[in-house]
């Protein structure tokens, strides 16, 4: 099946810096989200962003799409040590959401 | 307060006992999903339940049960847990069918020794 797939796996940066994580995927979709994860708890939702979209933005985040690539990015801007955690792009394929995919994650560490 | 609650937190069986961990959610939700975490894979999505009575095969669905009798509860039953079953479940809802956000449980640790 389609899977997302983050780059980088692992982002270091301080606080106050700008992260960039990537998700590329294979097959066409309707829709991509990216989701953050805290240590092992439940997903939570950031923004989702349609296939006829190009950018979004929500607070701090800013969603990019590219659907000739196949290619998502996702900015956090200012970042804070709140910020750390792993992010998780999903896409929905072409079956309308019924079988999310998900990336293996990029794990992103702010330091103060 | 909206949310999928997930039971238990943790849980520790051995090879062969049957488990069920429940998943409801208060939010009248048709979609409901479950998925398993390993290091390194990500989500993997094990069944997917359309409506009441509707369930399908995700990704890995091989030694897992689900069942959507009521539109709040979608149970997953592993009749026979194995070592390899071991891993962090998540449960997860949505309004509707077309890929709308999802709202994930707090997650069940499973360790089958």
């Amino acid at each position: 099946s389609q899977q997302g797939e983050e780059d980088p796996q692992a982002l270091s940066i301080q606080e106050g810096e700008n992260a960039t994580m990537n998700c590329s995927y294979k097959t066409s979709i309707n829709n991509l989200q990216w989701y953050r994860q805290n240590s092992g708890r439940g997903l939570v939702h950031l923004i989702l962003i349609r296939s006829n979209e190009r950018e979004k933005h929500s607070g701090r985040l800013r969603v990019t799409l590219d659907t000739s690539k196949k290619s998502s990015s996702l900015l956090i801007t200012a970042s804070r040590a709140a910020d750390t955690a792993s992010y998780f792009c999903a896409t929905d394929g072409d079956n309308y959401g019924q079988n999310f995919v998900f990336g293996p994650g990029t794990r992103l560490s702010v330091l103060p | 307060e909206a949310q999928v609650t997930q039971n238990p937190r943790y849980l520790i069986t051995v090879t062969g006992k049957k488990l069920t961990v429940t998943c409801s959610q208060n939010m009248n939700h048709e979609y409901m999903s479950w998925y398993r975490q390993d290091p390194g894979l990500g989500l993997r999505q094990i069944y997917y339940s359309m409506n009441v009575e509707v369930t399908d095969k995700g990704d890995v669905p091989e030694g897992y049960k689900v069942s959507r009798k009521e539109k709040r509860n979608f149970p997953l039953i592993l009749e026979s847990p194995s070592p390899n079953q071991t891993s962090l479940y998540f449960c997860a809802s949505s309004f509707g069918r077309w890929a709308e956000k999802l709202f994930f449980g707090s997650g069940t640790q499973l360790s089958v020794l």
